[in-house]
Parts: structure tokens; sequence; C-alpha cells
């Protein structure tokens, strides 16, 4: 089993949608937690980072469920610039642990 | 900008050739990690270093070997190049001295290896 799981889509969506992508971990032990952004033949790039109490950044948000280690990220009103691979990232015995990203394509 | 460059962006070498990446941070940060991205196997962790001659193995090191004889630069080096090590290559560093902020990573260096 990975340590970090997320569906790889692509999730295709019309612009103005919302669009939720999913991620659950492994270890329980983890204490950080954060969402990047990949753009294709591009670096991996922070969007945010994911705390217990939910945090919202613009038109994301970003939730974390300790309980069932599972981490969300919401984007509304999604916009065409959105298109690009999230990856969800884990912190695990001090290094990050990277997802294999979910695609998201939105289109006019 | 956290100052993070690395060298060469494409390279194509011979299978059984020994093949070195270069990653140069210009802000004194401690902690610096390369990592492999591959189609379905996402972000690998090779190797990192924690300090100028202190480096670990990663969940893929096999193959791969590092050095961090100044605090700026962290090299790789492919010992014996295979087709399996066609990849793209990405360093990173932390600005925080850990994981807790995340990392900024490099460019990237696509490597092919025929």
């Amino acid at each position: 089993r990975k340590e970090v799981e997320q569906d790889p889509g692509p999730f295709n969506v019309p612009e103005g949608a919302t669009v939720a992508f999913n991620c659950t971990y492994s270890n329980s032990a983890s204490q950080s937690f954060f969402w990047y952004r990949q753009d294709c033949r591009k670096e991996p790039k922070l969007l945010m980072s994911v705390y217990s109490s939910g945090n919202e950044d613009g038109r994301f948000t970003a939730q974390l469920n300790r309980a069932s280690q599972y981490i969300s990220l919401l984007i509304r009103d999604s916009k065409l610039s959105d298109s690009a691979t999230y990856l969800c990232v884990v912190e695990s015995f001090q290094k990050l642990v990277f997802g294999t990203g979910t695609r998201l394509l939105v289109s006019p | 900008d956290a100052g993070i460059t690395q060298s060469p962006r494409h390279k194509v070498t011979e299978t059984g050739t020994p093949v070195t990446l270069r990653c140069h941070q210009t802000e004194n940060h401690r902690y610096m990690y390369w990592y492999r991205q591959d189609p379905g196997h996402g972000l690998r962790l090779i190797h990192y270093s924690y300090g100028v001659k202190d480096t670990d193995k990663g969940e893929v090191s096999d193959g791969y070997s590092v050095s961090r004889s100044k605090t700026e630069d962290f090299l790789l080096t492919l010992e014996s190049a295979t087709s399996s090590q066609t990849s793209v290559y990405f360093c990173a560093i932390s600005l925080s001295g850990g994981p807790n902020y995340g990392y900024t990573f490099g460019s990237g260096t696509r490597l092919t290896v025929v």
C-alpha cells in the first residue's frame, strides 16, 4: 500500500465549477500536510499547507481529518488556469512523501 | 525566489556511463533533497543531505550516490547509468530546516539513458 494515495483523475470540469480532491495517508504519526500544484513539464510548487482546523486561500480550501487520515482540497469557481496536477504531500519520519497526483482539466 | 538551480536541464547519455547532476542554492539552506519523478510513481526520494558531508539514503537510492562538500552544492551521481534511470530529477531545499513548511524545488533535469 502506498503511503499517500490519490485518485489520478483526470477530473474534467467546466469553468466556474467546484471540484474536490481527496487523499489518504498511512502514517498516523504524520504532522505536516500540504497540497502542491504541478504544471506540465514543470517543478511542483507549494499551493497551501493543510491544518486540522481547515484553511482557506481565496478559492482554495484544504481540510485535514486526522481520525480518518484523509486530506481534501476544494477549488471553487474553477478557472482555465487551474488546469494542472495537484499533489497531496504528507510528512513521514521527517521527510515529505508525495502522492502521484490528481490531474484537473478545466474547459471553457 | 529560493535561488535553487539545477544543471544540466536536459541530458542524454549512454547505458553504463557515469552521470552527475548538480543542484546549487544561493541561500545557505541546510537541508537538500534529490527526488525522481516517473509516471505512476510520483516523486520518490533518492538521497538527502542535512549538512556538509552529512547525507542519507531515501526510498530509491540503489545505483545513486551523492556528495555535499559545500553548503551550496548537492551532487547526484549515477554510477553506471541504466535505462531504468531515465527520469526527471528534481532537487529540493527545505526553507525551514525540516519538512514543516514544505520544500522548494528546482526546475528539474530531464535525463534519458539510451
